[in-house]
């Protein structure tokens, strides 16, 4: 079983839904959790982190379960410019330093 | 400007024939890293390090060496590269802090083909 999960995708929505994607990982011990993106063919950056009470920024909103060990992503009001494939990492466990990465959702919003 | 380099961005070589790929960073970042991205893999990470002179295996270290001898620079050598390192690879680098690591940059991506 992979450290952390995400499901591939594509996921192919309308601009103006409201998406949202799951995360799981396995080891209970992580301490801490962040969404990237990357474009394609580009450098991943850095969406947001993910905080124990859930947190919000403009559309997107991050929520972590450490009961049932998954971390979600909602986009609201998509846009065109919101296509991307959308990173899980989750940090810590055994090490602070130990990162890893899920293999990414891809999203495509159509006009 | 803040950021991560990596030279070279692209790179054609054949098995065997030994190769670095540098990083280098200019936030005074403790934290550097290298991953490869493989389709249906994911990033998955190769070496990281914590700070000069200080560093650590990832998931995937086989067939590579790095090493930390200054703060800014983390190559990533090949010594005899194999087609299966035929990859997109990143470095990037972050702050350290009590608690662990922070927010990463990412360089913009080496495409390495061994034939």
């Amino acid at each position: 079983r992979k450290e952390v999960e995400q499901d591939p995708g594509p996921f192919n929505v309308p601009e103006g839904a409201t998406v949202a994607f799951n995360c799981t990982y396995s080891n209970s011990a992580s301490q801490s959790f962040f969404w990237y993106r990357q474009d394609c063919r580009k450098e991943p950056k850095l969406l947001m982190s993910v905080y124990s009470s859930g947190n919000e920024d403009g559309r997107f909103t991050a929520q972590l379960n450490r009961a049932s060990q998954y971390i979600s992503l909602l986009i609201r009001d998509s846009k065109l410019s919101d296509s991307a494939t959308y990173l899980c990492v989750v940090k810590g466990g055994s090490s602070a330093s130990k990162i890893i990465f899920g293999s990414g959702t891809r999203l495509s919003i159509r006009p | 400007e803040a950021q991560v380099t990596q030279n070279p961005r692209y790179l054609i070589t054949v098995t065997g024939k030994k190769l670095t790929v540098t990083c280098s960073q200019n936030m005074n970042h403790e934290y550097m890293s290298w991953y490869r991205q493989d389709p249906g893999l994911g990033l998955r990470q190769i070496y990281y390090s914590m700070n000069v002179e200080v560093t650590d295996k990832g998931d995937v270290p086989e067939g590579y060496k790095v090493s930390r001898k200054e703060k800014r620079n983390f190559p990533l050598i090949l010594e005899s590269p194999s087609p299966n390192q035929t990859s997109l690879y990143f470095c990037a680098s972050s702050l350290s802090r009590q608690g662990g690591v922070g927010e990463q940059f990412f360089g913009p991506g080496t495409r390495l083909t061994v034939l």
